[in-house]
């Protein structure tokens, strides 16, 4: 099988604009959650959806959202960029039973200038 | 609270045994989850365990699990060069146990020749 996709891998944007990150999950799966990993935060879960709804939710602002197609393929995306914004984003893919292991896709490094 | 707990840095010599502990929040938990970050990609799962059990093995990865004291630990026989990477343990978020992992800060394993 395919492993998880993210597309962009690198995105370079300024303060203000906006960005829309896309992830593939490996087939079949129907969960995909998304992450955030910066050095000094760590990993930290942004969102989770599961069959096109949102199931879980982390402790972000507004600005991240995201969403799920009806093939399983996720965006998300963060509008008014700021400096703090740059990290790495990881997309996992799971079947979303039981248990409910993750895999991950390789990241999109964003750096907000 | 929410913070799982890892040692930040561990250095061992090629062909010893690594352990990296882990000390987690949930005594609920039903899985608990072992990745490893190589640089510049995303996170492997390793593998995980279920609560009901005291160990698992798999090739060169034993698993430890103490309920009792929620300590979790991943012991890697014949350490090689290619093991170097940050090591992280996950639980999921109490409030779900499905996508919503809470992950610890990582422990990094350098392995000297």
């Amino acid at each position: 099988k395919a492993g998880v996709t993210q597309t962009p891998r690198y995105l370079i944007k300024t303060r203000g604009q906006q960005v829309t990150l896309s992830c593939s999950p490996i087939s079949g799966h129907r969960s995909v959650s998304w992450y955030q990993q910066t050095p000094g935060q760590g990993l930290q879960f942004l969102f989770e959806y599961f069959s096109e709804t949102q199931r879980n939710k982390g402790n972000f602002p507004g600005r991240f959202s995201g969403r799920q197609f009806s093939n399983s393929r996720s965006e998300m995306n963060v509008s008014t960029l700021e400096l703090g914004d740059s990290a790495l984003y990881l997309c996992a893919s799971s079947p979303g039973t039981a248990p409910y292991e993750q895999y991950f896709g390789p990241g999109t490094r964003l750096t907000v200038t | 609270g929410e913070d799982v707990e890892q040692s930040l840095f561990l250095s061992v010599r090629e062909g010893d045994s690594s352990v990296i502990n882990c000390t987690y929040t949930d005594s609920s938990s039903t899985y608990l989850y072992w990745y490893k970050q190589e640089p510049g990609a995303g996170l492997q799962l390793l593998t995980y365990i279920f609560s009901n059990m005291d160990m698992k093995q798999d090739q060169r990865l034993t698993v430890l699990l103490n309920k009792k004291d929620k300590h979790l630990s991943l012991r890697i026989a014949d350490t090689q060069t290619g093991d170097s990477a940050i090591y992280f343990c996950a639980e999921p978020h109490r409030s779900s146990n499905t996508g919503k992992l809470i992950f610890g800060q990582g422990t990094t394993l350098q392995v000297k020749p």
